[in-house]
């Protein structure tokens, strides 16, 4: 069973582009949440999506948004790109339902750098 | 705020040994409490979870105990192996019914075995 898919796994990006990732979800799971991760913030929820809704946001600026497709994929996008965003944003899928059931699946993330 | 404090920060052990990493968490509401093993290069992939109706959980070499009253939980790993080494992050959440509300993570532990 093909696990969470994350493209692209590396991207270099000017200050103040956007950038737009991608994550494919395991085959069934319905949920789809981002997350980012830096050596000094460690890992923080962006938001999770499922029936192509955003069901739940973390404390991040409006640069940032997401959407979900009907077919669970998810993609992500940061607008107005700061040196700051640099991070590796992580996809996480899980099946719909009570996740203390069954957990969240982890791809290997997108790494992004803002130069 | 930081919702959840994990401690150590890095951590060496012998092999053989056990290695123990201690959380600790504030919102008596969380229901859900996992652990995640991160090798460099790739995603978090779930260790082990409990839920504050037990006290302990065991699955091969990891287990993790859960004292409710201190608000606090922690991952204990036996027999410590070389390829053990890697970051290990406790995370927490509360099932919302509608949706998860993300998970919640510590900062991390870097973990070493020495053979």
């Amino acid at each position: 069973k093909a696990g969470v898919t994350q493209t692209p796994r590396y991207l270099i990006k000017t200050r103040g582009q956007q950038v737009t990732l991608s994550c494919s979800p395991i085959s069934g799971h319905r949920s789809v949440s981002w997350y980012q991760q830096t050596p000094g913030q460690g890992l923080q929820f962006l938001f999770e999506y499922f029936s192509e809704t955003q069901r739940n946001k973390g404390n991040f600026p409006g640069r940032f948004s997401g959407r979900q497709f009907s077919n669970s994929r998810s993609e992500m996008n940061v607008s107005t790109l700061e040196l700051g965003d640099s991070a590796l944003y992580l996809c996480a899928s899980k099946y719909l339902g009570d996740h203390r059931t069954y957990g969240y699946t982890f791809g290997s993330g997108t790494r992004l750098t803002v130069v | 705020q930081q919702q959840v404090k994990q401690s150590p920060q890095s951590l060496i052990v012998q092999k053989g040994g056990i290695s123990i990493i201690n959380c600790a968490y504030e919102n008596t509401a969380f229901d859900y409490f996992p652990w995640y093993q991160q090798f460099p290069g790739k995603g978090p992939a779930l260790l082990i979870a409990i839920r504050p109706d037990v006290s302990e959980k065991k699955e091969g070499r990891f287990t993790i105990s859960f004292n409710k009253s201190a608000k606090q939980f922690s991952l204990h790993i036996m027999d410590s192996q070389p390829g053990d080494s890697a970051t290990y992050f406790c995370a927490v959440s509360m099932y919302s019914g509608g949706g998860a509300d993300g998970l919640t993570f510590g900062k991390g532990t870097h973990l070493i075995i020495q053979p």
